[in-house]
């Protein structure tokens, strides 16, 4: 069961343009909701996190949307430049009131183009 | 230095053997991970540990055993291994303890295991 649906599964953006990645979920429960990057060779890094009192968070050229009531989240990368292709994963975890539990998406390969 | 730092880097064995990753994190974080991530680079979880406790077991083979000598090594070992197991595992750190969770995770590099 695929609790966090990802699109698109490959993204090619030019230099300068808008980047933009969705998610959507179906499990309630689900209370933090963070995007990671991952570059060849290297483990997921956490990029940005919205947790769901709040519809928007914005971080340098980041911004996460929240629309709880739709059950979906997306991810825009503003000024896309070539350093920001990798792949990208959103992710969501319940409050579980000791360690995290994440359902990561499918994952987003972007590559940016000179 | 490195955060979260897992060894192998690379392990290629023969089906049925049995081997062993490990995982160290110096970021003084009381929770540890082990997540599976496939050919397809799906990332699924696979365990987690508070502070040398069992917290979370997602229905993995019990071929698969985590071990956690200390709140910061969390090592897995694998019995028996099979061709379905070749995947990149990574570990991962966080914050997280009872009444605090859902805070960032750190991953390390990950191992990439393959089976022949």
């Amino acid at each position: 069961q695929q609790q966090v649906k990802q699109s698109p599964q490959s993204l090619i953006v030019q230099k300068g343009g808008i980047s933009i990645i969705n998610c959507a979920y179906e499990n309630t429960a689900f209370d933090y909701f963070p995007w990671y990057q991952q570059f060849p060779g290297k483990g997921p890094a956490l990029l940005i996190a919205i947790r769901p009192d709040v519809s928007e968070k914005k971080e340098g050229r980041f911004t996460i949307s929240f629309n709880k009531s739709a059950k979906q989240f997306s991810l825009h990368i503003m000024d896309s430049q070539p350093g920001d292709s990798a792949t990208y994963f959103c992710a969501a975890s319940p409050y579980t009131g000791t360690a995290s539990k994440l359902t990561f998406g499918t994952g987003t390969r972007l590559q940016v183009t000179l | 230095d490195t955060a979260v730092s897992q060894t192998p880097k690379y392990l290629v064995t023969q089906m049925g053997n049995d081997k062993s990753i490990k995982c160290e994190q110096n970021l003084g974080h009381d929770t540890m991970y082990w997540y599976k991530q496939d050919s397809k680079k799906f990332l699924k979880i696979m365990f987690s540990y508070n502070n040398k406790e069992l917290i979370i077991n997602e229905t993995v083979p019990n071929r698969f055993s985590p071990k956690s000598p200390d709140k910061a090594h969390l090592n897995l070992h694998i019995n028996s291994l099979e061709l379905g197991d070749s995947a990149v595992y990574f570990c991962a750190s966080s914050q997280d303890k009872t009444g605090y969770s859902n805070q960032p995770q750190h991953f390390g590099d990950g191992t990439r295991l393959s089976i022949l």
